[in-house]
């Protein structure tokens, strides 16, 4: 089954608003992966976070990853019409395994 | 300019026609991976290979078929196509990592399959 798991599965946002997506997974992992797809397009890598409490930034998204290692979040601060996507997180723990993903819907 | 192709992009057939997709890098990678892509399930791998002639089951293996005879090259194969195999396919490379992880993965542009 599904052991990482991503919420919401959807988030409407205004454009300049910021929000949060989670990545959770039941299983201690030893790194995780962010990945961004555009509508119609292929998943395009965005960060890999290895150490327990990592946080690492770019531009106006910041990736958190969990002092337990079981979690994982993704935060975009005034959100732009451009970051319109789904983001998944990708753990791996022997195993390689995407979530769900957040699709993401920007109103102008 | 570093890629990965798949081909077809589009394809519609019928139950129990054997059909193969290709997939090809030219990034030297060792790790090559098929996910097939359903709304609401995200990216569920189907197969993956550290290298040549080394392939394992993902979560989602029934009814698929890989090979690895080629660093640069991974083929996936449905040998009797059924309606439920109906799906987005991406392929995907990187460099070989401890777990399946450890690497960025590149993305070909993805297949979409419809099985009539």
């Amino acid at each position: 089954g599904q052991q990482v798991m991503q919420i919401p599965q959807y988030q409407h946002v205004q454009e300049g608003e910021d929000f949060t997506t989670y990545c959770n997974s039941s299983t201690t992992l030893s790194n995780i992966q962010w990945y961004k797809q555009r509508p119609g397009g292929h998943p395009v890598f965005l960060i890999q976070l290895v150490k327990s409490g990592e946080v690492k930034k770019q531009k106006r998204l910041t990736f958190q990853f969990g002092e337990a290692k079981k979690n994982s979040s993704l935060h975009i601060t005034a959100t732009q019409t451009t970051d319109v996507g789904t983001y998944f997180c990708a753990g791996s723990w022997g195993k390689f395994q995407f979530g769900a993903g957040t699709q993401v819907v920007v109103t102008p | 300019e570093a890629q990965v192709t798949q081909n077809p992009r589009y394809l519609i057939t019928v139950t129990g026609k054997k059909l193969t997709v290709t997939c090809s890098q030219n990034m030297n990678h060792e790790y090559m991976s098929w996910y097939r892509q359903d709304p609401g399930l995200g990216l569920r791998q189907i197969y993956y290979s550290m290298n040549v002639e080394v392939t394992d089951k993902g979560d989602v293996p029934e009814g698929y078929k890989v090979s690895r005879k080629e660093k640069r090259n991974f083929p996936l194969i449905l040998e009797s196509p059924s309606p439920n195999q109906t799906s987005l396919y991406f392929c995907a490379s990187s460099f070989a990592g401890g777990g399946q992880g450890g690497f960025e993965q590149f993305f070909g542009p993805g297949t979409r399959l419809t099985v009539l």
